[in-house]
């Protein structure tokens, strides 16, 4: 069955750019998404098609895919950004989920 | 504004089964699928499956295939999502969230947390 990994945790200080992979295979040939999720709370699409964002995300939050890493870069991070974040695609007709990464901003 | 408003929380003996409901507002009902998807304490994400309104059809992880169904109500533009066959490991909050045209999950529900205890 299909997989998408990304790091359990990443740690970025205020201000600075985080990074957050999703490897999995040709996952460049399928669309990725991102939702951010926080305690308590359901999860919020934050980037779809790749690189799209909803209306209401913020421009700090973009995407990238290619190869096999989809990767979502929130620049300038802020506290309230402090979440756990969870890239999505479909694989023949069924959604696969990574594990999700619990981003620490300190 | 579209809103998918879950049912309240269950308490389920072993063995027994759990149906939670999906009222959707704000938005033509018919035009998108809705998926479910559950998440442990503590735990990541873990999608069960889809439905279409529209026609009702349905496709399920393999891993809740014969022990999960998924419906619908046209008339009160509501979902549902029966597990059967209830274990402590299915304690869990429930999710249902609508699928854009590109599969991504722009609405989700409040979730439904179903706990499973003798």
């Amino acid at each position: 069955s299909y997989e998408l990994t990304q790091p359990p945790s990443v740690s970025v200080s205020p201000g600075q750019t985080a990074s957050i992979t999703c490897s999995g295979d040709k996952l460049g040939d399928k669309y990725a998404c991102w939702y951010q999720q926080k305690p308590g709370q359901s999860p919020v699409l934050v980037i779809y098609q790749d690189a799209k964002r909803p209306s209401g995300i913020p421009e700090r939050f973009s995407g990238s895919n290619s190869g096999n890493t989809a990767t979502l870069t929130i620049s300038g991070t802020q506290a309230m950004d402090e979440a756990d974040y969870y890239c999505q695609a479909w694989d023949r007709s069924t959604v696969v989920f990574g594990g999700g990464t619990k981003l620490t901003v300190l | 504004q579209v809103q998918l408003v879950q049912s309240g929380a269950e308490v389920k003996k072993p063995g027994a089964s759990v149906k939670v409901s999906c009222k959707a507002s704000g938005y033509t009902f018919t035009s998108y699928d809705i998926n479910w998807v559950r998440q442990a304490t503590g735990q990541g994400l873990e999608w069960m499956g889809w439905m279409k309104p529209n026609s009702g059809n349905t496709g399920y992880a393999q891993k809740f295939q014969g022990r999960v169904t998924m419906t619908r109500d046209t008339s009160i533009t509501t979902a549902y999502m029966e597990l059967s066959s209830l274990t402590s490991e299915d304690t869990a909050v429930y999710y249902c969230a609508r699928a854009g045209t590109d599969g991504d999950f722009g609405r989700w529900g409040q979730g439904t947390l179903v706990t499973v205890s003798s």
